[in-house]
């Protein structure tokens, strides 16, 4: 059974750019989350996605938004990029049907905004 | 905002020696999950304990859970220095969306 697959691996941004990060779940999976992890901040929830709909949004500006197509597969977008956007992105899958399951993560994508 | 607290922030130890890490939350919980983390690459699940059960085992880690202190250990026996990583405690408050809150974590390093 693969497991989640986020890509790019690496990226680096200027401020000011955009950037869009795709995060394929397991098979099977219904429920995707994104998390930032920094030095300072640890790891910090971003937004949760089950059968297309945002289900539950940490605490972060609206230049970070996200999707859900119907295959599960997931995008986040970042807007206007800031120094202190360079981060750990890192994505969760989980069967996501009532919450309270194992949670699977991917092997991160890691931004630097320069 | 974290809502786990994992203490302590670093151990060091020596290969075979038990390694036992606490962690502490604030909410009440549906579940606590333990995360392993190799040098910045993804998190590894290990074990998820549910709020209803004290104690679980899976291999070489002991997990305990108390509720009414709101604390968690994760016991690794026997450790190798391949458990060299660093460890968090997730919690889900379970209010019907996969939302994980995450502790700073322990950096654990095993010398051979």
């Amino acid at each position: 059974k693969a497991g989640v697959t986020q890509t790019p691996r690496y990226l680096i941004k200027t401020r000011g750019q955009q950037v869009t990060l795709s995060c394929s779940p397991i098979s099977g999976h219904r429920s995707v989350s994104w998390y930032q992890q920094t030095p300072g901040q640890g790891l910090q929830f971003l937004f949760e996605y089950f059968s297309e709909t945002q289900r539950n949004k940490g605490n972060f500006p609206g230049r970070f938004s996200g999707r859900q197509f119907s295959n599960s597969r997931s995008e986040m977008n970042v807007s206007t990029l800031e120094l202190g956007d360079s981060a750990l992105y890192l994505c969760a899958s989980s069967l996501g049907a009532g919450g309270s399951a194992e949670a699977f993560f991917g092997q991160g994508t890691r931004l630097t905004v320069v | 905002s974290q809502q786990g607290e994992e203490d302590p922030q670093a151990l060091s130890i020596q290969e075979g020696e038990n390694a036992t890490m606490n962690c502490s939350y604030k909410t009440s919980i549906n579940n606590l999950q333990w995360y392993r983390q190799n040098s910045g690459r993804g998190l590894v699940h290990l074990i998820l304990i549910r709020s209803n059960e004290r104690e679980k085992h899976s291999g070489r880690l002991r997990v305990t859970l108390d509720t009414s202190k709101k604390s968690s250990s994760l016991l690794i026996t026997a450790s190798r220095a391949a458990d060299t990583a660093s460890y968090f405690c997730a919690t889900d408050a379970g209010r019907g969306y996969s939302t994980l809150t995450f502790g700073k974590g322990t950096m654990l390093l095993v010398s051979p």
